[in-house]
């Protein structure tokens, strides 16, 4: 059962365009949306987060949109370089007791931005 | 050095033999993950541990068995391997709460 649900798969844009990755949850229990970044050989880092108590978070070029009532979060790459061609993630969870969660993620999309 | 370091980072092995995968690390975080990559699947969790006394499966357990020796040291063992556990592995911690993961560089495993 795939209770993170991410698309598209791949993704091409053109340097200076917007990069935009969608993900839908089930699980409403989900109260915390990370987004991972990885690069090949390397292993994937955290790149933005948001709580379900805001609808938007920026942090430079990258912007969580969260909609609670679709149960669907994206992640928007404004002027997309070169340099963000990269494997992205979502990813869900919940505080499962204890202070302690697990992370369930999406299947990736590979993100490649050409000059 | 890096925060989580995972040994080996490559390994061919035979079909039958049992293996171990390594990972330390110097976060000082409770929270220790192991996860396995597919291309197309994304990252599945194989097991968890919450401290050294907390081991939990995961979604995908089955043919794996891990050992919280410390801390900072988690490892995962393949008791017998087979080709379908080839792919590439990736031990991650956290500290309590809902707080970002950090990985390692991850080990490719590939079983002939």
């Amino acid at each position: 059962q795939q209770q993170v649900k991410q698309s598209p798969q791949s993704l091409i844009v053109q340097k200076g365009g917007i990069s935009i990755i969608n993900c839908a949850y089930e699980n409403t229990a989900f109260d915390y949306f990370p987004w991972y970044q990885q690069f090949p050989g390397k292993g994937p880092a955290l790149l933005i987060a948001i709580r379900p108590d805001v609808s938007e978070k920026k942090e430079g070029r990258f912007t969580i949109s969260f909609n609670k009532s679709a149960k669907q979060f994206s992640l928007h790459i404004m002027d997309s370089q070169p340099g963000d061609s990269a494997t992205y993630f979502c990813a869900a969870s919940t505080d499962s007791g204890a202070g302690s969660y697990q992370l369930t993620f999406g299947k990736g999309t590979k993100l490649s931005v050409i000059p | 050095d890096a925060d989580v370091t995972q040994t080996p980072r490559n390994r061919i092995t035979k079909t039958g033999k049992r293996i171990m995968l390594e990972c330390s690390q110097t976060k000082g975080h409770d929270r220790m993950y192991w996860y396995r990559q597919d291309p197309g699947l994304g990252l599945r969790l194989i097991y968890y541990s919450f401290d050294v006394k907390d081991i939990n499966k995961g979604e995908i357990s089955d043919g794996y068995s891990v050992s919280r020796q410390a801390q900072a040291k988690f490892s995962l063992s393949l008791e017998s391997a087979i080709p379908n556990q080839t792919a590439l592995y990736f031990c991650a911690t956290s500290e309590r709460g809902l707080t970002g993961y950090t990985f390692g560089s991850g080990t490719r495993l590939t079983v002939v």
